[in-house]
């Protein structure tokens, strides 16, 4: 079983459209996140969720909505997209951090192409 | 806020050549991890550090973790065209990961 899994793995889509990516973890994890890994292969965060707490990157448009239906589900809904929407977005997973000896799972990747 | 920065950005190797990556924070870090990401693919955990001064071993591949707690380094022995990828430290920021912009590491055969 995989233990992060995300879809779809490819995404492509015109400028302006609404699209969502679905995650989820069957590892018992409390923390998701969502990463925007761009083509110079810079790994930002862009939202990290766990039961209690949803912290959002400043830096983030706010096109960019996390939903979690359940501790084990972070989807990721793009309103409007643009052309600088184009990256590959990772879901990931981890015990809560702060307690120590948490990694992070990644899912296998989203490549998003806007047109 | 809190930055990672490593060194090199990208370093090419002939196979069997020794390799290191260089990662430095603008803080001091409570631990520090690695992750490799074959092309193509997501990051994958290798190691976490705790310790100041800490040493640990991965086959050919030698972690360090600074005494300030502040600096890392990755060193691969003898290279092979399997160790191709990009190599990102990261550390603990808040209630997320801050990851290191990654060395490109290519291995010509």
């Amino acid at each position: 079983d995989t233990a992060v899994s995300q879809t779809p793995k490819y995404l492509v889509t015109q400028m302006g459209n609404d699209k969502s990516i679905k995650c989820e973890q069957n590892l018992g994890h409390d923390t998701m996140y969502w990463y925007k890994q761009d083509s110079k292969k810079f790994l930002k965060i862009m939202f990290s969720y766990n039961n209690k707490e949803l912290i959002i990157n400043e830096t983030v448009p706010n096109r960019f909505s996390p939903k979690s239906p359940d501790k084990a589900h972070l989807n990721l809904h793009i309103n409007s997209l643009e052309l600088g929407d184009s990256a590959v977005y990772f879901c990931a997973s981890s015990q809560e951090p702060g307690r120590g000896g948490e990694k992070l799972f990644f899912g296998s990747g989203t490549q998003l192409s806007v047109l | 806020g809190q930055q990672v920065m490593q060194i090199p950005q990208y370093q090419h190797v002939q196979e069997g050549e020794d390799f290191t990556t260089y990662c430095n924070s603008s803080t001091t870090l409570s631990n520090i991890q690695w992750y490799k990401q074959r092309p193509g693919g997501h990051p994958v955990f290798l190691i976490q550090l705790v310790k100041s001064g800490e040493v640990k071993k991965q086959k050919r591949l030698t972690f360090q973790f600074g005494e300030a707690k502040k600096n890392s380094s990755l060193h691969i022995t003898a290279t092979q065209t399997t160790d191709v990828g990009t190599y990102f430290c990261a550390g603990p920021g808040g209630q997320n990961f801050v990851f290191g912009p990654g060395t490109r590491l290519s291995v010509l055969p």
